[in-house]
C-alpha cells in the first residue's frame, strides 16, 4: 500500500527558510524502481502549482520561477524526500503536497501523480 | 496566473454530461500527449482521473474521458452524479525547462 505524509512547521516567519519532509511507504526511490516524488503547493482557494521533483537517480527538476529558492533532497534509507524553500514570503502561504510519479503498465510518469499525501498547511507571517 | 486556461465554473444536471476545457500552447498541451486531469474535493488532496490525454487509472469509471485537439484538451464527465461535484485541474508536461504547468481549475456543480 502506497502512502505519503508531509510534515512541516505550520508557521514560518517572513524571510525564514521552510523545510517540509515527505515520508513515504509502499515504494522506494532506488534504481530498481525508477520512481520519482514531486512537490506541489496550493495557496488557500487557489490553483495547484508544481514546485519540483527528485527521481530515483537523484535527478532534479524545478519550477523555473522558484528554482533559485528551492532545494530537494532524498534519503532512501529513511524513505524521505525533503523540500527546502528559502526567503519565505506571505505569498508562499499554501498547503504543500508531495506526490508519487504515477506508475502504470510498468512505466513511471513523472508528470502525472497517482498517490498524494494529505498536505501540510504552511502559513507565512509578516 | 496559471499557464493553462480553464473555465472557472461548469455545471450540469444529474445524469447529463459536462465537458471542461483546458487551453494551452504548442509548448505544452499542443506539443505533448501528456495532459493530466485531477479531481479535488474541499480539504482533500487531488485525485488522478486521466493521464496521457485519455488514459484512465484503474478505479476511475469509464464515464470519465479525456481528449485533445490542437492546443486544447478536454475532460468529459458523463452520467453526472452528485459526487462529481468538486474542483477539476488540468496539467501538462511543458518540456524540460518548465516541466509541468497547471490550469487554474474549474469548479463543477451538479444541479
Amino acid at each position: 500500500q502506497v502512502t505519503l505524509r508531509e510534515s512541516g512547521p505550520g508557521l514560518v516567519k517572513r524571510t525564514q527558510t521552510l523545510t517540509v519532509t515527505c515520508t513515504f511507504s509502499g515504494f522506494s526511490l532506488t534504481s530498481s524502481n525508477r520512481m520519482c516524488v514531486s512537490w506541489i503547493r496550493q495557496p488557500p482557494g487557489k490553483a495547484l502549482e508544481w514546485l519540483g521533483l527528485v527521481d530515483w537517480d537523484d535527478d532534479k527538476y524545478f519550477n523555473p520561477s522558484l528554482r533559485t529558492r528551492l532545494t530537494i533532497s532524498k534519503d532512501t534509507s529513511k524513505n524521505q524526500v525533503v523540500l527546502t524553500m528559502t526567503d519565505m514570503d506571505p505569498a508562499d502561504t499554501a498547503t504543500y503536497y508531495c506526490a508519487r510519479g504515477g506508475v502504470f503498465d510498468g512505466n513511471t510518469y513523472y508528470y502525472a501523480w497517482d498517490y498524494w499525501g494529505q498536505g501540510t498547511l504552511v502559513t507565512v507571517s509578516s | 496566473q496559471s499557464a493553462l486556461t480553464q473555465p472557472p465554473s461548469a455545471s450540469g444536471s444529474l445524469g447529463q454530461s459536462v465537458t471542461i476545457s483546458c487551453s494551452g500552447t504548442s509548448s505544452d498541451v499542443g506539443g505533448y500527449n501528456s495532459v493530466t486531469w485531477y479531481q479535488q474535493y474541499p480539504g482533500q488532496a487531488p485525485k488522478l482521473l486521466i493521464y496521457e490525454v485519455n488514459k484512465r487509472p484503474s478505479g476511475v469509471p469509464d464515464r470519465v474521458s479525456g481528449s485533445k485537439s490542437g492546443n486544447t484538451a478536454s475532460l468529459t464527465v458523463s452520467g453526472l452524479q452528485a459526487d462529481d461535484e468538486g474542483d477539476y485541474y488540468c496539467s501538462s508536461y511543458a518540456g524540460r525547462n518548465n516541466f509541468v504547468v497547471f490550469g487554474g481549475g474549474t469548479k463543477l456543480t451538479v444541479l
